[in-house]
């Protein structure tokens, strides 16, 4: 049981360039987030989904897609990367019923120069 | 607005002496509570959690936290620190399940 990995673990990216971070999950959550977290300020959430096929925008949605195709998967998209999209990217999941407990990936460290 | 208020930003405190980690939050009814710890490069783990009845409640690694809410305070304990300890703490609250709001960290330092 693996949890929640996230795919890739660093990247850096050039100002203009797209890519496409990975979550996956096995705990058959139904609920799957995306967070970034830059230093004093916590994490952010970024977008997230209540089920497969269905999205919705969080705090600081601008300039981030995302698609859950597939119950276990949600992908984070920037398709023109900007400088103040370095961070570290953080994807929860949790259950649809009761206690909000969320469990986090390992994160993904992106630099944007 | 709803939002959680981590007064520390950091913590530094000797191996074996006590911890007290502050958290304040402001919301009309009484939230789901959270504290998390996220070690240097690693993603967040809960360490423990309030939804109801008694107020002190006991995590994981020797931590307790204790919901006041007269105070609207959720702060977490530890008698005796060990050099592991040494991590970013997170108190976040659960408004709804699309809606965790998070405090902006304390980092705690542990001397030898």
């Amino acid at each position: 049981n693996a949890g929640v990995t996230q795919t890739p673990k660093f990247r850096v990216l050039k100002t203009g360039q797209s890519m496409t971070l990975l979550c996956a999950q096995d705990m058959n959550h139904e609920y799957m987030y995306w967070y970034r977290q830059d230093p004093g300020m916590g994490l952010r959430l970024i977008h997230y989904s209540v089920g497969e096929g269905t999205t919705a925008k969080g705090e600081v949605p601008d300039g981030y897609n995302v698609s859950r195709l597939k119950k276990q998967n949600f992908l984070l998209g920037l398709e023109s990367a900007a400088p103040s999209q370095t961070s570290v990217y953080f994807c929860a999941s949790s259950t649809r019923t009761g206690n909000y407990e969320q469990y986090f990936g390992p994160g993904t460290r992106l630099t944007v120069t | 607005a709803q939002s959680v208020t981590q007064p520390d930003i950091h913590i530094t405190v000797s191996e074996g002496a006590s911890l007290e980690l502050r958290c304040n939050y402001s919301y009309g009814a009484t939230p789901y509570l959270f504290w998390y710890v996220q070690s240097p490069g690693q993603g967040l783990q809960l360490l423990l959690k309030y939804f109801s009845g008694d107020t002190l409640v006991q995590g994981i690694k020797g931590f307790e936290a204790e919901f006041k809410r007269s105070q609207s305070s959720f702060n977490l304990r530890k008698p005796s620190v060990h050099w592991s300890d040494a991590a970013e703490y997170f108190c976040a609250v659960g408004i709804n399940n699309n809606d965790m709001r998070f405090g902006a960290g304390t980092r705690l330092t542990v001397k030898p």
